[in-house]
Parts: structure tokens; C-alpha cells; sequence
């Protein structure tokens, strides 16, 4: 089946530093990757869409200087967040639609998250 | 406000119990999806219900999808402490922002 790697799955930085998370669709191409943050015990929440070639669509209140998303192919989009302070510390997962086609249909693939801690 | 309001937030029961959790919304999709999650991991697909009235069955497990399509349902019947995680609900608005609801905690006691 389709997979989702994302990467590293552990993180930590110190603060003020920046750090890239990786998602990539291994045996796919995705025409549109999600990145998600998610806190204990709660619900993902949408941080931006993209889609390959152009610029993510950010959702409101996320901070686009920050939280910058760089979908650079059909099987990679990045996740760095900038000037990292300890509120950024979170879960962030990416996932990613493939292109519509018999055997994978429409189907949303997740990565296996990313912890990242900022000390 | 979320655009997926689930209910109950947080579950606890003895296993053998049934329970069920929901999942409204305001706006119509045109489909909805369950996920289950374990902590540090990605949301697993569970079902996708995409008729309005749908019933669908997985084992112990059985989703409904409203009519409207506006709300959707989770049943699991004599639960056991396996079936601990968080319980989302997601959808499309529009073509490109997949939204998960507010997720449901559960926890089934042996």
C-alpha cells in the first residue's frame, strides 16, 4: 500500500534555532500534502495545505514566517519552523493525497509524526 | 469553533460496554471518515461513509453518516480495552482542506 515517510520522528532544538521535517510519499505522487499539529490527547490541527509548485495555503492563524511549507515535488514537502521557541514543542504530522487513480483511489495517507521539543 | 464538533470528548467505561460517539457538523460533506490514533502515532483510517444514511459495519464497530450528511456516528458495541485511543472524525471542505473533528479520548477498562 501507499506510504507516508516523515522524518525525523524525533526532534529536539534549542530555542531560537530552526528545524526542517521532511514528508514524503515513497511509492506515490502527491498532489496535495497536509501538515497538522497535534497536542496530548487532542484533535489534528490544520496547519496548511499544499499543493506541488505552489505556494501553501495557510490556515488562519498560523503564522507563515514560521511555519514555513516548501512543496518542492510530487513526493516531498517540507516543514521548518523558524526562530523555534518552546510553545512550538508539539506533534506534527504531515499527510498526502495521491493522485486520483484505480488502485489508490482518493485516499488521504498519513506519516508517522514528528515530536519536536525546543529547549 | 471547530467546523467537526465530536461528543463526548473523553470516555471511560468498563469493558463489555457499549458506547457511542458523535460527530456534528453545520456544513454538508460529501464524505466523512473515522480515524483511530495512538499517541505518537498517525491517525489510521477506520472507515469512509459516503451516502447520506449509510450504514457501515467493521466487526463490533458500526458508523452511520447522516442523512443530510452533516453528522456521522460511531457504535462499538461490548468494548474492550484494545479499542483505547482517540477517535476522529474527518472531512473535506471544498477540494483541498481535509479537517479532523475535536476527537473523542477513549479509555475501556479491563
Amino acid at each position: 500500500g501507499a506510504v507516508v515517510s516523515q522524518h525525523p520522528s524525533r526532534v529536539i532544538c534549542k530555542s531560537g534555532t530552526s528545524v526542517k521535517i521532511e514528508c514524503r510519499s515513497l511509492d506515490f505522487q502527491a498532489t496535495t500534502m497536509f501538515w497538522y499539529r497535534q497536542f496530548p490527547k487532542k484533535s489534528l490541527m490544520l496547519m496548511a495545505t499544499s499543493n506541488e509548485g505552489s505556494k501553501a495555503t495557510y490556515e488562519q492563524g498560523v503564522e507563515k514566517d514560521k511555519f514555513l511549507i516548501n512543496h518542492a515535488s510530487l513526493t516531498l514537502s517540507t516543514l521548518t519552523v523558524t526562530s523555534a521557541h518552546p510553545e512550538d514543542s508539539s506533534f506534527y504530522i504531515c499527510s498526502a493525497r495521491a493522485r486520483a487513480s484505480l488502485s489508490l483511489g482518493n485516499t488521504i495517507y498519513f506519516g508517522e509524526g514528528s515530536w519536536l521539543t525546543v529547549v | 469553533t471547530q467546523l467537526l464538533e465530536q461528543s463526548p470528548q473523553f470516555l471511560s467505561i468498563q469493558e463489555g460496554e457499549n458506547l457511542t460517539v458523535y460527530c456534528n457538523s453545520s456544513s454538508v460533506f460529501s464524505s466523512l471518515q473515522w480515524y483511530r490514533q495512538e499517541p505518537g502515532e498517525g491517525p489510521v483510517l477506520l472507515v469512509t461513509v459516503v451516502t447520506g444514511g449509510e450504514v457501515k459495519k467493521l466487526k463490533r464497530l458500526t458508523f452511520q453518516f447522516g442523512d443530510a450528511r452533516k453528522d456521522s456516528s460511531l457504535h462499538i458495541t461490548a468494548a474492550q480495552p484494545g479499542d483505547t485511543g482517540l477517535y476522529l472524525c474527518a472531512g473535506f471542505k471544498g477540494y483541498n482542506q481535509f479537517y479532523f473533528g475535536t476527537g473523542t479520548s477513549l479509555t475501556v477498562i479491563p
